[in-house]
């Protein structure tokens, strides 16, 4: 089992350029999330969706929209780059919410 | 929403001695606290967890304590050794909405 696996692994964008990362667990999850990690900010949740057909905002949504495609996966996307979005994005996956969380290897995006 | 502060921010040990990190929340509502560990490069690894019908809950050197009243949770790590060395988070959850603190880096010297 692959875990959760998350792609790009690097990514440079220019200021106003769009890019969706992708994310999928093959761990039969219900739930799934995608999470921003900032330097002395932990991590922030962005969208999360509790079961397949449902999407929510976390805590930091602005700028950002996701699709929950299937069970295995969920994507999230910056339609209009912009710097204050460099950040390590993080996609999770739990069984339900309130459950230990997976977590796949990030994704380091950087945008000029 | 709720909101998670961390303590210490970095924090350094001998080898063999025990580590504390200690957080509070301000929802007395949440119910789950998970501790996760986090090494250089990769993403966080859920390390231990407990919910708010507990007070205590240990797995050999780790340990976690919950305070509802006084709304903070702390992390023990006993006979600490130098593969403990990582940023470790806590997390408040109450339903949907999941709150971490800002981790703590914690450093193992041999």
């Amino acid at each position: 089992n692959a875990g959760v696996t998350q792609t790009p692994k690097f990514q440079v964008l220019k200021t106003g350029q769009s890019m969706t990362l992708q994310c999928a667990q093959d761990m039969n999850h219900n739930s799934m999330y995608w999470y921003r990690q900032d330097p002395g900010m932990g991590l922030r949740l962005i969208y999360y969706s509790a079961s397949e057909g449902t999407t929510d905002k976390g805590e930091v949504p602005n700028g950002y929209n996701v699709s929950r495609l299937n069970k295995r996966e969920f994507s999230l996307r910056l339609e209009s780059a912009a710097p204050s979005q460099t950040s390590v994005y993080f996609c999770a996956s739990s069984e339900v919410t309130a459950n230990e969380q997976f977590f796949g290897p990030g994704t380091r995006l950087t945008v000029l | 929403g709720e909101n998670v502060e961390q303590h210490p921010s970095t924090l350094s040990v001998q080898e063999g001695d025990s580590a504390v990190i200690k957080c509070t929340y301000s929802d007395s509502a949440s119910n789950y606290f998970p501790w996760y560990k986090q090494e250089l490069g990769k993403g966080p690894q859920l390390i231990i967890d407990i919910r708010s019908n507990v007070g205590e809950k240990k797995d050999q050197r780790i340990a976690v304590t919950l305070n509802k009243t006084a709304k903070h949770f702390s992390l023990h790590i006993t006979e600490t050794q130098p593969e403990d060395s990582a940023v470790y988070f806590c997390a408040a959850i109450l339903f949907n909405d999941m709150r971490f603190g800002a981790g703590t880096r914690l450093t193992v010297k041999p």
